[in-house]
């Protein structure tokens, strides 16, 4: 069975400052998944990570993918307020044939502050 | 209109009662998948469907019923709902033959079971 971890699961930083998300799993994964969730709302995809070593940046974010460590990171750059939402990573497993399923973790409450 | 939809998007049911959720989506994605989201357990899969009238059980399926007649319908009953099947519930689909395979979600259906 997979387990993910996200640490941290609240943070809150000022404006301007930067920090990582870390998302730690337990068993062989070949891709994982970035999405965000702001507050009564679904799910939107930020970012696909399809191999070791993959980076990928959008604005103020940029996430990259460890396989072998089973770890993803999310780094936030100089944030701004507009960032305050739930990020929830999801490494995808291969749970038999061509069946593919994401797990996810519990996500991080990030509160940006003025 | 295109994408994925859920309806309905807010329910309130007694304890015992049958209740139906309802997916559908335009693009003719392969897979189809159920998730609950509760407070401090994230996203939890109840079931899944890689085509249709093919489905497979998820974490947490016991109380719930699938069905997939058509590519784009995904219903999911609850066949006698309790309170702890209060819950919002998200639809997500997802093409098999893109490499990314990410999964696209619907809005949610927040369902209180009274």
């Amino acid at each position: 069975e997979l387990k993910v971890e996200q640490n941290p699961l609240f943070l809150s930083m000022q404006e301007g400052k930067n920090y990582t998300i870390y998302c730690n799993y337990s068993t062989t994964s070949d891709r994982l998944y970035w999405y965000r969730q702001d507050p009564g709302k679904s799910l939107e995809s930020l970012f696909v990570l399809l191999s070791n070593g993959a980076v990928k940046q959008e604005g103020r974010l940029m996430a990259s993918l460890d396989t072998k460590a089973r770890l993803s990171t999310l780094h936030i750059t100089a944030a701004v307020h507009d960032l305050s939402a739930t990020y929830f990573c999801a490494p995808r497993i291969d749970s038999g044939g061509s069946n593919y399923k994401l797990t996810f973790g519990k996500g991080t409450l990030l509160t940006v502050n003025p | 209109d295109a994408g994925i939809t859920q309806s309905p998007r807010y329910k309130i049911t007694e304890t015992g009662r049958q209740v139906t959720l309802m997916c559908h989506q335009t693009w003719s994605h392969s897979y189809m998948f159920w998730y609950r989201q509760d407070l401090g357990h994230g996203l939890r899969l109840i079931y899944y469907s890689a085509a249709a009238d093919i489905t497979d059980k998820g974490e947490v399926p016991d109380g719930y019923v699938v069905s997939r007649s058509k590519t784009e319908n995904f219903p999911l009953t609850l066949e006698s709902a309790t309170r702890s099947q209060t819950s919002v519930y998200f639809c997500a689909s997802s093409e098999f033959s893109t490499l990314s395979y990410e999964q696209y979600f619907g809005p949610g259906t927040r369902l209180t079971v009274t």
